[in-house]
C-alpha cells in the first residue's frame, strides 16, 4: 500500500455542511501536508502541520495529526460549492529524503448547491 | 513568473512518437519536481533537480523518460517512443528548498498517446 492513502475516495455534501477528509500513512514524518486540485488544474497547497503539532487551524480549514495512529484529518467547516475539489494529503519521510513528498490518491469533494 | 507556467497545456500524439514538455518554474526556487497522474490516481514522483546537485532519477518509469534543466530554471521532461499507457497529467512543481517543503504547482501538461 502507498503512504498517504485518502478516505473516503468520494464525498458529496449540501452546501453549509461540514465536510471531513481522512488521511492514513505508514511511516515516521516530518510533516503532512493536505493540497487541493480543482479539476484540470495544478495542486494548491493549504496546510501544513509538523509532527509535533496536533492540530492546526486556518480559515475554515481545520487539521488534525495523529501520529500514534498515522493518521490524519482535514475538516472543512461550512462547505460552498467553490471547495469542490480533489483533496490531497502529503507527506515528508523523516529520516530520509525530506524534498520528496508522498501522496495519496485523493479524495473528490463535491459541494453541492 | 508569478506562478509555474508548463506548456503546452494539452499534447495529443501518436504511439512512437517523442514528445518534450516544458516547465518553468517561479523564480528563484532552486528545486524542481515533476510528477504524473493517471487518471483518478494520485501523483507519482518521477525526478527531483535541486540546483547544481545530481538529480534524482529515480522515479522514472523507464529509460524512454528523461528530464533536464538547463541553468538552473526552465527543465524539459522527455519520452520517447511514447506508449498509450504514458497517457497522463504531468505535473511540475517549484519551491525553495529551504524550510518546509511547501511545493507549487502547475497547470499541468495532459497527454495523451494514440
Amino acid at each position: 500500500s502507498q503512504q498517504g492513502e485518502e478516505d473516503p475516495q468520494a464525498l458529496s455534501i449540501q452546501e453549509g455542511e461540514n465536510a471531513t477528509m481522512n488521511c492514513s500513512y505508514k511511516t515516521s514524518i516530518n510533516n503532512l501536508q493536505w493540497y487541493r486540485q480543482n479539476s484540470g488544474r495544478g495542486l494548491v497547497h493549504l496546510i501544513l502541520i509538523r509532527s509535533n503539532e496536533r492540530e492546526k487551524h486556518s480559515g475554515r480549514l481545520r487539521v488534525t495529526l495523529d501520529t500514534s495512529k498515522k493518521s490524519s484529518s482535514l475538516l472543512i467547516t461550512a462547505s460552498r460549492a467553490a471547495d469542490t475539489a480533489s483533496y490531497f494529503c502529503a507527506t515528508e519521510r523523516s529520516g530520509g529524503s525530506n524534498y520528496k513528498l508522498t501522496f495519496g490518491k485523493g479524495t473528490l469533494l463535491t459541494v453541492n448547491p | 513568473g508569478a506562478g509555474v507556467s508548463q506548456s503546452p497545456s494539452n499534447k495529443v500524439t501518436e504511439k512512437g512518437k517523442d514528445v518534450e514538455l516544458r516547465c518553468d518554474p517561479i523564480s528563484g526556487h532552486t528545486a524542481l519536481y515533476w510528477y504524473r497522474q493517471s487518471l483518478g490516481q494520485g501523483l507519482e514522483f518521477l525526478i527531483y533537480f535541486q540546483g547544481n546537485s545530481a538529480p534524482d532519477k529515480s522515479g522514472l518509469p523507464s529509460d524512454r523518460f528523461s528530464a533536464e534543466r538547463t541553468g538552473g530554471s526552465v527543465s524539459t521532461l522527455t519520452i520517447q517512443r511514447t506508449q498509450q499507457e504514458d497517457s497522463a497529467v504531468y505535473l511540475c512543481a517549484s519551491n525553495r528548498a529551504r524550510g518546509s517543503n511547501i511545493q507549487y504547482f502547475g497547470a499541468g501538461t495532459r497527454l495523451s498517446v494514440l
